[in-house]
């Protein structure tokens, strides 16, 4: 089967910084992408990795070792407005979305 | 235009309406998607629209009757839903189904089925 593991929740502090893990199996693969979600809004798109190593974007970097199926997110300097969930989704090699349950990231001031 | 338009954003229908639901963009995109996701779980893949194809089709009830007028366009009516159908409904595109970046979502239809 298909399966995608991340953490239910985490806290951190405001101005630290946190690293969200995720580790998958699946049918193929072509790309793992990390989304954003507040509540009860649609989920934006963070991250793009397809080759092993580390992608950076501003405050947010996102990792890939395919061998070990294994991806994080590491967010720094973290704000209040980071508190959301953070979906980690993988694209099998049918091209489908494979999606994790999602952290819930609590930031505490 | 980097956006995908739904409507409406809420909808509250009873067990027998017919209703639909719409999504727009014009960013190009060739491949249209609709996900329902319900409270703390991750978007569920419904339909896969693919050049104005339908592709994939999750073994959704026919309740849900997915519709690609064109490639800007998409469509989902509803008929004859349960409570349990009451979800959030997500629109999404994406350049096409291979793309190397990630799909844009729409804000969402909150749907309650009463």
């Amino acid at each position: 089967g298909q399966n995608i593991d991340q953490p239910t929740e985490m806290t951190a502090t405001e101005g630290a910084i946190v690293q969200i893990n995720c580790t998958y199996q699946t049918s193929g693969f072509n790309g793992l992408f990390w989304y954003q979600q507040h509540a009860g809004e649609a989920p934006t798109f963070l991250s793009y990795n397809v080759l092993d190593g580390l992608e950076e974007k501003g405050r947010f970097s996102s990792f890939l070792s395919r061998s070990k199926g294994y991806s994080y997110l590491l967010l720094k300097e973290l704000q209040m407005k980071d508190s959301a969930s953070y979906l980690c989704a993988v694209r099998d090699s049918n091209y489908q979305l494979i999606w994790g349950a999602g952290t819930k990231l609590i930031i505490k001031p | 235009d980097t956006e995908v338009t739904q409507t409406p954003k809420h909808l509250v229908m009873g067990m027998t309406n017919k209703k639909s639901l719409k999504c727009e963009q014009h960013m190009g995109h060739r491949a249209m998607y609709w996900y329902k996701q319900k409270a703390k779980k991750p978007p569920e893949l419904m339909f896969v629209y693919s050049y104005e194809k339908l592709s994939i089709n999750e073994s959704v009830p026919s309740r849900f009757s997915p519709e690609c007028p064109n490639s800007s366009l998409l469509n989902l009516h509803l008929h004859a839903l349960q409570p349990e159908d009451s979800a959030l409904y997500l629109c999404a595109s994406s350049q096409d189904r291979g793309a190397n970046y990630g799909y844009t979502f729409g804000s969402g239809t909150r749907l309650t089925v009463v």
